[in-house]
């Protein structure tokens, strides 16, 4: 079965970093895009960025370059999302994606709870 | 960036009954559009892409039509499950790729 299996949801003060996973099952990791998509609460979605796990090429959307940080681990079929420093504003649920132009399976996304 | 507005924000329902989702594109897109279903708590689903070809597993009952800048999502028959969110993105101009805001379809 294609899957992309995300990590546990995660509750961090502002200004703490974080960096959350998602792992690809069922089919070859390195021939398919990843991106990253965000939603915040009772918001619709916005496309943050994709990479190529191959040689982890990545492209963000302007609105996160320079926000967040996406690598990959292709020997773990792995891609992250990172951030250096959490703010207020990045509490969402953050969805992975195979993307082929369109997103055609999705992991069951993280929650991202930022308090102090 | 290429907007995509979805209208209505809200369209009310009854079982049985046809609904038609519209998306709007800000610029030509061609066919590059898809349609995905979210019902609470769970992720986007994908319905269509190329703007008519229905995702593997997806009913007869959805349907996409449109080309250019007009767009639409058409889904007969309602069945109590379709009752959801629905979104539309479009892959021709990127980066960034874009989503309309969504419409939530829910029972009259």
């Amino acid at each position: 079965e294609v899957q992309l299996m995300q990590s546990e949801a995660e509750v961090k003060k502002p200004g703490e970093s974080l960096k959350i996973s998602c792992k690809g099952s069922g089919f070859t990791f390195t021939n398919y895009w990843i991106a990253w998509v965000r939603q915040r609460p009772g918001k619709g979605l916005e496309w943050m960025g994709i990479i190529y796990p191959r040689d982890s090429d990545t492209r963000y959307s302007p609105s996160f370059q320079g926000q967040v940080i996406i690598s990959a681990d292709k020997s773990i079929s792995t891609v992250y999302l990172q951030w250096r420093s959490l703010k207020a504003s990045d509490i969402a649920i953050y969805y992975c994606a195979r993307q082929v132009y369109y997103m055609d399976v999705w992991g069951k996304g993280t929650t991202v709870t930022v308090s102090s | 960036e290429t907007v995509l507005t979805q209208s209505p924000a809200t369209l009310s329902v009854s079982p049985g009954e046809r609904a038609t989702l519209s998306c709007r594109a800000s610029q030509s897109i061609g066919s590059s559009l898809a349609w995905y279903q979210q019902k609470p708590g769970q992720a986007p689903r994908l319905l269509i892409y190329g703007a008519s070809t229905r995702a593997t597993g997806i009913p007869a009952r959805f349907s996409g039509s449109g080309s250019g800048t007009e767009f639409t999502l058409t889904i007969t028959s309602l069945q109590s499950e379709d009752f959801a969110v629905y979104f539309c993105q479009q892959y021709n101009h990127w980066p960034p790729y874009t989503f309309g805001q969504g419409t939530k379809l829910e029972i009259k």
